[in-house]
């Protein structure tokens, strides 16, 4: 199946900074991506879709200024987490839709875990 | 409010045994239905989608069942072994890929 790369797997960052996550798809083109929250123990919940080549959408309640999400590549979205704080940590995953797979498949990338201190 | 319920929070079943997972949702009109397993510090891992006019998918020990009158899907996993032990996760689709998830049930097999 189709393969979503996530970078970095983890990270740990000093509260203030600016921490930037990379969603990749390896072996097709994702005009749509999706970034999702996870807290422990909790469910997935979708932040923002992200299109090639326009703005994100993002879902109520979460500031797209404090996350930013660029999407210049039919294979690459990157979420930028601004001035993270400790309540930012989080398991934070990507998925793609593959435009020529199964309609409605979603491929998901491994998470980013972001601990800011 | 929109809610999508899976039965438990955890559920044990002895090695050999059916696993039945459930979810049950309101107030979704969903396109489909997926499931998906997700382990410990990993994303998860698309297993069945099935369409809001299908009664019931299979692949191979896994079995989908969606009822849109009761508004609910079953999961099932026959001849459940210890490497199914995973947190189990159903997720609506709204016909615009964007997927809504239920808070997973963490299924243990026991050998």
């Amino acid at each position: 199946g189709a393969v979503v790369s996530q970078h970095p797997s983890w990270v740990i960052c000093k509260s203030g900074t600016s921490v930037k996550i990379e969603c990749r798809s390896l072996d097709f083109q994702a005009t749509t991506m999706f970034w999702y929250r996870q807290f422990p123990k909790q469910s997935l919940m979708l932040m923002a879709t992200s299109n090639e080549g326009s703005k994100a959408t993002y879902e109520q309640g979460v500031e797209k200024d404090k996350f930013l999400i660029n999407h210049a590549s039919l294979t690459l979205s990157t979420l930028t987490v601004t001035s993270a704080h400790p309540e930012d940590s989080s398991f934070y995953i990507c998925s793609a839709v593959d435009t020529g797979g199964v309609a409605g498949e979603l491929f998901f990338g491994e998470g980013s875990r972001l601990t800011v201190l | 409010s929109q809610k999508i319920e899976q039965n438990s929070e955890a559920l044990n079943i002895q090695e050999g045994k059916t696993a039945t997972l459930t979810c049950n949702y309101t107030n979704y009109s969903p396109a489909y239905l997926q499931w998906y397993r997700q382990d410990p510090g990993r994303g998860p891992v698309f297993l069945l989608l099935i369409r809001e006019n299908e009664k019931e998918k299979r692949k191979e020990r896994l079995k989908v069942t969606f009822d849109t009158t009761l508004k609910q899907s079953l999961f099932h996993i026959t001849a459940s072994q210890p490497a199914d032990s995973a947190t189990y996760l159903c997720a609506l689709e709204d016909g615009a890929n964007n997927l809504f998830f239920g808070t997973g049930t963490r299924l243990t097999v026991i050998p």
